[in-house]
């Protein structure tokens, strides 16, 4: 099973600001298959990004995704208020499809 | 638009068992593979099952193989995970979740339904 480990477990920032968030894979993610899911209090996550890059519909420019093999980054431009939740990644080329422990995102 | 609706939640015993649904609207449900996912209360997302849109495929999670099974009903648009002998631990919101492929990310979610396994 690849174990996915997210870094930092919490970071604090302040609208307008640049988010970077990192996802560490045990093993070699296959073809890319690597997505990422915000979730806010009381709301099902939502997908972000899938493919390590690709946007996923209706998702702003402002989120992007990058990385290949074992690291990946989701980062977030400038910051809205809006985006202050719970990100995940989750890796789904394998048949135990695994989530990293997210990372709180929160207004500081 | 998509929609996905899950039901079945409740209060049950260690030991019992329950059967979720997931009820499915608004796109060609015999195209796409589903898959549940759960959430214990205050921690993160944990993938529990998935099945391929014909159903000739399924995967489980180690922690749930020999007691949950997953099955569709494609002439209904209907989704459900039987769940047996349920420990403490299976205590979570269970969402169902859409995808392209058996293997695919997962684009679509319901609001989940909770389940609390508790004497």
């Amino acid at each position: 099973e690849i174990v996915l480990t997210q870094s930092p477990g919490t970071l604090s920032l302040s609208p307008g600001e640049r988010a970077t968030l990192s996802c560490r894979a045990s093993q070699s993610v296959s073809s890319s298959n690597l997505a990422w899911y915000q979730q806010k209090p009381g709301q099902a996550p939502r997908l972000l990004i899938y493919g390590a890059s690709s946007r996923a519909t209706g998702i702003p420019d402002r989120f992007s995704g990058s990385g290949s093999g074992t690291d990946f980054t989701l980062t977030i431009s400038r910051l809205e208020p809006e985006d202050f939740a719970v990100y995940y990644c989750q890796q789904y080329g394998t048949s135990s499809r695994t989530f990293g422990q997210g990372t709180n995102l929160e207004i500081k | 638009e998509v929609q996905l609706v899950e039901s079945g939640g409740g209060l049950v015993k260690p030991g019992g068992s329950l059967r979720l649904s997931c009820a499915a609207s608004g796109f060609t449900f015999t195209t796409y593979s589903i898959n549940w996912v759960r959430q214990a209360p205050g921690k993160g997302l944990e993938w529990v099952s998935s099945i391929s849109s014909s159903g000739s495929y399924i995967y489980y999670a180690d922690s749930v193989k020999g007691r949950f099974t997953i099955s569709r009903d494609n002439a209904k648009n209907s989704l459900f995970l039987q769940m047996n002998s349920l420990r403490a631990e299976d205590t979570a919101v269970y969402y169902c979740a859409t995808s392209v492929g058996v293997q695919s990310y997962f684009d679509y979610w319901g609001p989940g339904t909770l389940v609390t396994v508790s004497s």
